[in-house]
């Protein structure tokens, strides 16, 4: 149950805008994103909960929409250190519900050119 | 405020051997999680604690454990090494507050079994 991102890669110049999907097949109860330059540890940046929610985290930002078990992340005017792996990971409740099981996306790799 | 503190930083093993590795969350937090990175597999969930008891488990055998002590500091063991464990693996320290949730990284264990 691996959530499936798009794009895989995306290369942009400084100043423009990229999305990046992230959808599963089942049912979620939360959305996670995080963002890693490589050689480092992943950066945690938002928590999206079951109900369908928007919210964002300077000129980034993202939205879940619960019944298409999607969510989609939004970067605005891009800057240079916005470059890095993106990973969703999304919360599946497992069977009787009580608990949950959090899956990562293979990540996109965004990169931000001057 | 002090980051999550993971420790070593680096260990070689050899097949058959075990292994513990240690996080110190950011004071206040609960909520320690721990996942292995490799660049096959990408980023996967092992398992998260709270309040010293296991709230969430991913999919990895019996051989990969843990526990929270009661200052929230958590312990992974991993028993009968195998090399396909050789992996980054970190602990996450979290609060959660709903959407408010922060989560932050320790910088990672690298282990090398040979």
């Amino acid at each position: 149950q691996q959530p499936v991102q798009s794009p895989q890669a995306v290369i942009l110049r400084e100043g423009e805008d990229a999305v990046i999907n992230c959808s599963s097949s089942k049912a979620l109860y939360s959305v996670h994103w995080y963002r890693q330059k490589h050689g480092e540890a992943p950066v945690f940046l938002m928590i999206l909960l079951k109900g369908g929610e928007q919210k964002g985290h300077e000129k980034i930002s993202a939205s879940f929409n619960e019944k298409k078990q999607q969510s989609s992340l939004y970067l605005t005017a891009s800057q240079l250190s916005y470059s890095g792996t993106y990973f969703c990971g999304t919360e599946i409740p497992n069977s009787g519900g009580s608990n949950y099981k959090l899956t990562f996306g293979k990540g996109t790799l965004l990169t931000v050119n001057p | 405020k002090a980051g999550v503190t993971q420790t070593p930083r680096y260990l070689i093993k050899t097949r058959g051997q075990q292994v513990t590795l240690s996080c110190s969350p950011i004071s206040g937090h609960r909520s320690v999680s721990w996942y292995q990175q490799t660049p096959g597999q990408g980023l996967q969930f092992l398992f998260e604690y709270f309040s010293e008891t296991q709230r969430n488990k991913g999919n990895f055998p019996g051989r990969f454990s843990g526990r929270q002590f009661s200052n929230s500091r958590s312990e992974m063991n991993v028993s009968t090494l195998e090399l396909g464990d050789s992996a980054l693996y970190l602990c996450a320290s979290s609060l959660w507050v709903g959407t408010n949730t922060e989560a932050f990284f320790g910088q990672g264990t690298r282990l090398t079994v040979v």
